[in-house]
């Protein structure tokens, strides 16, 4: 079993639409969770960045993290087409510099 | 940018042949990571260097990967001897801080080809 599963997708939806995506994972240790954004044929850029459990909004985006149940998720509010790319999670335990990443989920929008 | 360069950005090579990448971070920053990201799958961390201090090197898949870096410079990993499961995108990332803890900046990323 993978440390961070996250569905690869594809995932397509009209423009406008709110778009969902998750990630779980099993290492109760993880205190860091972070989203990147990674268009084709370029580097991941961070995209939200969260501390333990709760939401944080940034724009169109909210960030949700559950830690009693292992699960964070993505809000896309108003998606537009620039945002097609591919989402990953992140994550970290306190004082570990590895990120563990789920495989990415691609995100395409219709105009 | 993420401050953060790479090169080649492309590189084929034939099977069996050494293959050596470049990451060029802006100055002031002392972490530097290395990931793997092969078709379709998530990032694989590979060596991460902190100033002076000996490397993390827990993820490199055989020793025929090496990564060097002197000081807060440019980083080069090395693959000798190139195998087709070697294709794959070789991310270079700074280390930054967020909220109080470390999070990384990646750079574009060089993409190996083993023919």
């Amino acid at each position: 079993q993978k440390e961070v599963e996250q569905d690869p997708g594809p995932l397509s939806v009209p423009e406008g639409a709110i778009v969902s995506l998750n990630c779980t994972y099993s290492n109760s240790a993880f205190q860091y969770f972070m989203w990147y954004r990674q268009y084709s044929r370029k580097g991941p850029e961070l995209l939200m960045y969260t501390y333990s459990s709760g939401n944080k909004e940034d724009g169109r985006f909210t960030a949700q993290v559950d830690k009693s149940s292992k699960y964070i998720s993505l809000f896309i509010r108003d998606s537009q087409p620039s945002d097609s790319a591919t989402y990953l999670c992140a994550m970290s335990a306190i004082g570990d510099y590895k990120l563990s990443f789920g495989a990415g989920t691609t995100v395409t929008v219709r105009a | 940018g993420a401050g953060v360069s790479q090169s080649p950005s492309n590189k084929v090579t034939e099977k069996g042949k050494d293959v050596e990448l470049r990451c060029d971070p802006i100055s002031g920053h002392t972490a530097l990571y290395w990931y793997r990201q092969r078709l379709g799958q998530g990032l694989e961390f590979l060596i991460y260097f902190q100033g002076n201090s000996a490397p993390d090197k827990s993820g490199l898949p055989s020793d025929r990967f090496s990564a060097e870096r002197t000081g807060e410079s440019v980083s080069t990993l090395t693959i000798q001897r190139t195998q087709q499961e070697d294709s794959a995108v070789y991310l270079c990332a700074r280390g930054g801080t967020a909220g109080g803890s470390d999070t990384q900046y990646f750079g574009p990323g060089t993409r190996l080809t083993v023919l």
